[in-house]
């Protein structure tokens, strides 16, 4: 079958740094993205890896590993407004439609 | 308007009720899509629609009914559903049918069926 696996809830203090991890087993690999939620809000988007490695947008990074199948977004400098699910997402195949999310990490940043 | 907006945000209804979510995109975006989102579940995709062309019916129960009139705008007719359906419903829309640029979401439709 095909699953994405991350941890369900995750707190940190403000001003630290917090890594979100991500493993993943899909029948091929396309791209993995990371999507922010807001509670009662819409996910937007975060980040998209295509190759191994790290990509670095401001406070947030996300590194992909293809053969381990794994994932993880890395959020420095927490700030409050932090607090929310971030997604992991797996598109398995070119030209597929079957994007496949995790359940969400909830993060609680905490004064 | 930008981006992805749903209507209504929030919505209670019966189990004999008929009542359809609607969903329009001004990002001229080739494909939208209808996700369920439950508490601490993935998304669950239901239904796909590419330039107004239903791709993917992903085993979704008949009393989901969607329609996608043109390429902006899309809805979720429902009736007959059950408490279990009561979720999170989310619109989306991307560049092509495969998601690969990333989806452009709305804010949702809170449903209860009581």
């Amino acid at each position: 079958g095909q699953n994405i696996d991350q941890p369900t809830e995750m707190t940190a203090t403000e001003g630290a740094i917090v890594q979100i991890n991500c493993t993943y087993q899909t029948s091929g690999f396309n791209g993995l993205f990371w999507y922010q939620q807001h509670a009662g809000e819409a996910p937007t988007f975060l980040s998209y890896n295509v190759l191994d490695g790290l990509e670095e947008k401001g406070r947030f990074s996300s590194f992909l590993s293809r053969s381990k199948g794994y994932s993880y977004l890395l959020l420095k400098e927490l700030q409050m407004k932090d607090s929310a699910s971030y997604l992991c997402a797996v598109t398995p195949l070119t030209g597929g439609f079957k994007t496949i999310f995790g359940a969400g990490t909830r993060l609680f940043v905490k004064a | 308007e930008t981006g992805v907006t749903q209507t209504p945000r929030h919505l209670v209804m019966g189990m004999t009720n008929k009542k359809s979510l609607k969903c329009e995109q001004h990002l001229g975006h080739n494909a939208m899509y209808w996700y369920k989102q439950s508490a601490k579940k993935p998304l669950e995709l239901m239904f796909v629609y590419s330039l107004e062309e239903r791709v993917e019916n992903n085993s979704v129960p008949s009393r989901f009914s969607p329609e996608c009139p043109n390429s902006s705008h899309l809805f979720l007719h429902l009736h007959t559903l059950q408490p279990e359906d009561s979720a999170l419903y989310l619109c989306a829309s991307s560049q092509d049918h495969g998601g690969n640029y990333g989806y452009t979401f709305g804010s949702g439709t809170r449903l209860t069926v009581v």
